[in-house]
């Protein structure tokens, strides 16, 4: 089985800060890579598709990169609602997916 | 736009079987390009894939090792809508359920979320 792993698992930022979030991979899979918002009491949505390809209707202050092993997400400048816990996502192994841990966003 | 409503009980006797139904707008459940799959979220286990159905000129399923003996997801074509079943259910299955939709592997289309507690 493919092991995710994030770090931080928590940070706290100041609103206009640039939040940077790490995932890595037990092995390699390639730009399949996914990363979800999850605010409380809702289901995760959708923010960044194959490692580096902004959802539809999501902001541009977001954004990911990496392949292979190693991969990050950003969010160039923190907004309040923007606090939230994100996972990663592999799906190199289908047909089924394996989530990170997850990082949960506060405001300083 | 695709949304996905879920409905089932939110408490289940240790040993019995947890049934949620998934019903869908927006899209079918014979689709040609999508999954529909449970995923089911826990502060022990986080975010955890339990299982898919989806067709492709027939009816396909899959499902995670850790549930694939207790596991049954169903299509339901005349009510566009698919179910979970998991049998033997212990305190260890308390979570919240989500229904999900993939398209190659990106969940962009998710239930509400049903809390189903395992508990005598």
């Amino acid at each position: 089985d493919i092991q995710m792993t994030q770090s931080p698992s928590s940070l706290s930022a100041s609103v206009g800060d640039r939040v940077t979030i790490t995932c890595q991979a037990s092995q390699d899979i390639s730009n399949y890579l996914n990363w979800y918002q999850q605010k409380p009491g809702k289901a995760p949505k959708l923010l960044i598709y194959d490692a580096s390809n902004l959802e539809t209707g999501v902001p541009s202050r977001f954004s990911g990169s990496g392949s292979g092993t190693d991969f990050t997400f950003t969010i160039s400048s923190l907004q309040p609602e923007d606090i939230a816990t994100y996972y990663c996502q592999q799906y190199d192994n289908l047909p089924g997916f394996t989530f990170g841990p997850g990082t949960k966003v506060d405001i300083k | 736009q695709v949304q996905l409503q879920q409905s089932g009980p939110g408490l289940v006797k240790p040993s019995q079987t947890l049934s949620l139904t998934c019903a869908i707008s927006g899209d079918s459940v014979s689709s040609n390009s999508a999954a529909w799959n449970w995923i089911r979220q826990s502060p022990s286990r986080g975010l955890e894939w339990l299982g898919r159905t989806y067709y492709r000129s027939k009816w396909y399923n899959d499902y995670a090792v850790s549930v694939k003996s207790r596991i049954t997801i169903n299509p339901d074509t005349s009510k566009n809508q698919f179910s979970l079943q998991l049998n033997s259910v212990t305190p260890e299955d308390t979570a919240v359920y989500y229904c999900a939709r993939d398209r190659v592997g990106a969940v962009a289309h998710w239930g509400q979320g049903t809390l189903v507690t395992v508990s005598s």
